[in-house]
């Protein structure tokens, strides 16, 4: 019964690969981020999806796409990996008339 | 440049003594203000959040905080430390972003540590 499940939890490729992490949830919320966790423990929003349209799109580069097949999914697809990639990836959800999120444990992604 | 600050990277407490992990922010307007806890390998928690009302809030495993609107602060508190209580904890707060819609913004996190 996890609310917020991400897959998977760790992601070991080399540079110049093509990856996805998928992120599911179970509770009915209206809208579903994806942050970037750097090394230095820094949360960066990179993308908010309500009712399958995206809503913000912060600086991230064009090698990252969110893909939202239907509400309860949102996946993240990275395109050509860099070093720089080499983060912790959370996915969260939220409900509309609520201000709380529920996070996903978390995707570490390596890139050597 | 709206931000959040959480200016100690580690907090270290003994336990049973009180704790105050600070934050202040720079926001335009009245801000929405809120706390999380990670936990080791785990997301990010929901500990309570700041809308409007009593400037001291109350929320999850104890924890409270207080929102100071002349000193831009919204630090958090625990009356006694527990062991169980170390973990990354994340002040936060949320910022109109495009077109109608809210951002959230993320300090760069404080580690408590809880000393037996």
């Amino acid at each position: 019964d996890t609310a917020v499940s991400q897959t998977p939890k760790y992601l070991v490729t080399q540079m110049g690969n093509d990856k996805s992490i998928k992120c599911e949830q179970n509770l009915g919320h209206d809208t579903m981020y994806w942050y970037k966790q750097d090394s230095k423990k820094f949360l960066k929003i990179m993308f908010s999806y309500n009712n399958k349209e995206l809503i913000i799109n912060e600086t991230v580069p064009n090698r990252f796409s969110p893909k939202s097949p239907d509400k309860a999914h949102l996946n993240l697809h990275i395109n050509s990996l860099e070093l720089g990639d080499s983060a912790v990836y959370f996915c969260a959800s939220r409900p509309t008339n609520n201000y709380g999120y529920t996070f996903g444990s978390g995707t570490r992604l390596t890139v050597v | 440049a709206q931000s959040v600050a959480q200016p100690e990277d580690q907090v270290n407490v003994a336990e049973g003594n009180p704790l105050t992990v600070k934050c202040t922010y720079s926001v335009s307007g009245n801000p929405y203000l809120f706390w999380y806890v990670q936990y080791p390998n785990r997301g990010l928690q929901f500990l309570l959040k700041y809308i409007t009302g009593d400037n001291l809030v109350k929320g999850s495993y104890g924890f409270e905080a207080e929102f100071n609107k002349s000193q831009t602060s919204f630090h958090l508190k625990k009356p006694s430390a527990l062991v169980s209580d170390s973990a990354l904890y994340f002040c936060a707060v949320r910022v109109a972003g495009a077109s109608g819609t809210y951002k959230y913004i993320f300090g760069t996190g404080t580690r408590l540590k809880v000393l037996a």
